[in-house]
C-alpha cells in the first residue's frame, strides 16, 4: 500500500529556506507518477505548490516558481521541498501527495496525500 | 490560473439529510474535477475523481456530477462521520487550484 509521510523542521525564521522530505513507502517513486506539495494555511484553503515527475521533471505554481526548488532522491525514495526567503506567509501545514495519471484520457488527481506536517514561519 | 467557487461556504444539516455543494470553474474544465473531504487535523481525502467517479472505499451516498463548468457533490443521507470539510479541484491545467472550500457542520 503506497503511503507517503514529510518530515523536516517545524519553525523556520523568516528569510531563511523551508526544507521538507517526503518519504514514500510501497512504491518506487522512479517508476512512475508526479510527486506534489501542497500547502494550507492554518484555517484556509489548499495550495498546490509543484509536482516532480518520476524522471525528474518539474512543474510549479508561477506564484511561488522563483522560490520553490523540488528534487528527487530515488536511492532513498524520498522527495524534498525547498522554499527559500520564507515569510510569515509562508507559515501553512505542508502535505505531499501522489498525482495520479490515467493513461487514456490523462484525468488526474492527488491520492494518496501524508499526514501533513505544520511549518511556522517566525523569528 | 483557473479560479474555482464554491458554494454555499458553510452548510448546517442534520443526519439523514441530502446535501448538495456546488462548484464553477472560472472556464470549462471537461470532467476534469475532483471532490475531497478533509477533517480536522487530517489529510483531504479523496472522494470523487474525474466529476462523477466514485474512490474505491468512499461510501454510495457520495456522488459528482457535472462538466464543463459547473459541478455538484451530492451526499444522499448524511452520517456523522460526514461533518467535515469539502474541497473541489480542478485538474486540467498548471496550477491546479482548488475551491475556498465548503464547511458542512451539524444543526
Amino acid at each position: 500500500q503506497l503511503q507517503l509521510q514529510e518530515s523536516g523542521p517545524g519553525l523556520v525564521k523568516p528569510s531563511e529556506t523551508l526544507s521538507l522530505t517526503c518519504a514514500v513507502s510501497g512504491y518506487s517513486i522512479g517508476r512512475d507518477y508526479y510527486w506534489n506539495w501542497i500547502r494550507q494555511p492554518p484555517g484556509k484553503g489548499l495550495e498546490w505548490i509543484g509536482s516532480i515527475s518520476h524522471s525528474g521533471t518539474t512543474y510549479f505554481n508561477p506564484s511561488l516558481t522563483t522560490r520553490v526548488t523540488l528534487s528527487l532522491d530515488t536511492s532513498k525514495n524520498l522527495f524534498s521541498l525547498m522554499l527559500a526567503s520564507v515569510t510569515a506567509a509562508d507559515t501553512a501545514v505542508y502535505y505531499c501527495a501522489r498525482l495520479y495519471i490515467t493513461t487514456w484520457n490523462k484525468e488526474n488527481w492527488f491520492d494518496p496525500w501524508g499526514q501533513g506536517t505544520l511549518v511556522t514561519v517566525s523569528s | 490560473d483557473i479560479q474555482m467557487t464554491q458554494s454555499p461556504s458553510s452548510l448546517s444539516a442534520s443526519v439523514g439529510d441530502r446535501v448538495t455543494i456546488t462548484c464553477r470553474a472560472s472556464q470549462s474544465i471537461s470532467t476534469y474535477l475532483n471532490w475531497y473531504q478533509q477533517t480536522p487535523g487530517k489529510a483531504p481525502k479523496l472522494l470523487i475523481y474525474a466529476a462523477s467517479s466514485l474512490q474505491s472505499g468512499v461510501p454510495s451516498r457520495f456522488s459528482g456530477s457535472g462538466s464543463g463548468a459547473d459541478f455538484t457533490l451530492t451526499i444522499s443521507s448524511l452520517q456523522p462521520e460526514d461533518f467535515a470539510t469539502y474541497f473541489c479541484q480542478q485538474s486540467y491545467s498548471s496550477p491546479y487550484t482548488f475551491g475556498q472550500g465548503t464547511n458542512l457542520e451539524i444543526k
